[in-house]
């Protein structure tokens, strides 16, 4: 089975940094681009960042360019997610996604539980 | 960035056909998907590469893409298909969400 497992979420002050995991398996996961994507309190899904099976490809949202960085272990299957300079518009919870292909991302088909992170005083 | 726009709301009869659209420009030139939410949950893949339906969805949902619209419709919407669904498209090495639309079947 298919399966992503966020963890690493908690509460930060603002300023502060906090690193996300994500354990996949049941899939190859250096095949497969992978994403994070955010959801605020009541909000909409917003896309974060993105990183091909490699790892040499990065994509980052203009609203976390500088202060996130994707990066991935592709030997322990797990992607990572280092925030720093944290907001409290960065609060919210933070999904891991599959992507269908290596490189590019059409779309997600398969999603964590989230992890919750709050930035705040 | 690349913007793309849903309606807020969208209301539906149980057993009509609920439609929700998704507008950016030359959309139909690009793969848009679909994702349906429920309330506490994550996410779930309902519509890909424009009308495919991944295993395990109902044929009830479709999609259809072209110029500056996607679309997704529900044929005979079910109470439980009432959550909030969120198109999204990869464009120029980003990925775009659309704003989202709650469906209410009522």
């Amino acid at each position: 089975e298919v399966q992503l497992l966020e963890s690493g979420g908690g509460l930060v002050q603002p300023g502060g940094s906090l690193r996300l995991s994500c354990a996949a398996s049941g899939f190859t996961f250096s095949s497969y681009a992978m994403s994070w994507v955010r959801q605020a309190p009541g909000k909409g899904l917003e896309w974060v960042s993105a990183n091909s099976g490699s790892g040499g490809s990065t994509y980052y949202a203009d609203s976390v360019k500088g202060r996130f960085t994707i990066s991935r272990d592709n030997s322990k299957s797990t992607l990572y997610l280092q925030m720093n300079s944290l907001r409290a518009e960065d609060t919210a919870v933070y999904y891991c996604a599959k992507g269908q292909g290596t490189t590019v991302i059409y779309y997600m088909d398969v999603w964590g539980k989230g992890t919750t992170v709050t930035v705040s005083s | 960035s690349y913007e793309l726009t849903q309606p807020p709301s969208v209301s539906v009869s149980p057993g009509q056909t609920a439609s929700i659209t998704c507008s950016g420009d030359k959309l139909g030139d690009k793969y848009a998907c679909w994702y349906q939410q429920k309330p506490g949950q994550s996410p779930v893949l309902v519509i890909y590469q424009d009308t495919k339906r991944p295993s395990g969805i109902p044929e009830r949902f479709s999609g259809s893409n072209s110029g500056n619209t996607a679309t997704l419709t529900i044929s005979g919407t079910q109470a439980m298909d009432e959550a909030d669904y969120y198109c999204q498209a990869w464009d120029s090495s980003t990925v775009a969400f659309g704003g989202g639309t709650k469906l209410t079947v009522l």
